[in-house]
């Protein structure tokens, strides 16, 4: 059984920062491109960033860039969201993604408020 | 930019509903596929692919559930829907990951 779980989501100030982790099981995670897709409260799904199956490429959202940083270690299957300065408007539930997005994790909530 | 309609959708119990979405480009890629999917989002509950490359449902997605479509232009159609649908269905270019805005279905 596949299973994708994040952790690290929190209460954080602006300008906080927060690192989110995504263990993977159950599925052959270093031959396949990952991606973190976020959800702002009753708000649609967004897109956050990709990395490929060797780190060697990464993609962000044009909002996040320069703030968020995704990594991966292939050796532990888990899958890594460095989120600094942060902003009320980071406030979402982020989700681990697969790269056909043919599964997603539970979703870890952010939120970033005073 | 990926667009959906109906934003809302009420559907009768037993009856079909359609969703349409809209890409402002064309999905077609350069291998010659089209990454176009379908994600069902249920209360409370992480999205779920329903539909790969325009119109390959998932393992496990009854078989009521079907997508189409072309270019710029998909549809997800639910030939009679059932309670177990009711949630917020989203497209997504897959080339990307741009979503549609959902359309969240409802039994009238």
């Amino acid at each position: 059984e596949v299973q994708l779980v994040e952790s690290g989501g929190n209460l954080v100030q602006p300008g906080g920062s927060l690192r989110l982790s995504c263990a993977v099981s159950g599925f052959p995670f270093s031959n396949d491109w990952m991606n973190w897709v976020r959800q702002a409260p009753v708000r649609g799904l967004e897109w956050v960033a990709s990395i490929k199956r060797d780190g060697s490429e990464i993609y962000y959202v044009d909002s996040v860039k320069g703030r968020f940083t995704i990594s991966r270690d292939n050796a532990k299957n888990s899958l890594y969201l460095q989120m600094n300065s942060l902003r009320v408007e980071d406030t979402a539930v982020y989700y681990c993604v697969t790269g056909g997005a043919d599964y997603w994790g539970q979703g870890t909530l952010v939120t970033v408020s005073s | 930019v990926m667009t959906q309609s109906p934003l809302s959708l009420p559907v009768t119990l037993g009856q079909p509903a359609s969703i349409s979405c809209r890409s402002s480009q064309s999905l077609v890629h350069s291998d010659g596929n089209t990454y176009l999917f379908w994600f069902q989002q249920r209360p409370g509950q992480s999205p779920r692919r329903l539909i790969y490359e325009v119109s390959k449902r998932d393992s496990g997605v009854p078989d009521r559930f079907s997508g189409s479509g072309s270019g710029t232009d998909f549809t997800l159609k639910i030939s009679r829907v059932e309670a177990e649908d009711v949630g917020v269905y989203y497209c997504m270019q897959g080339i990307y990951w741009r979503f549609g805005q959902g359309t969240r279905l409802e039994i009238k």
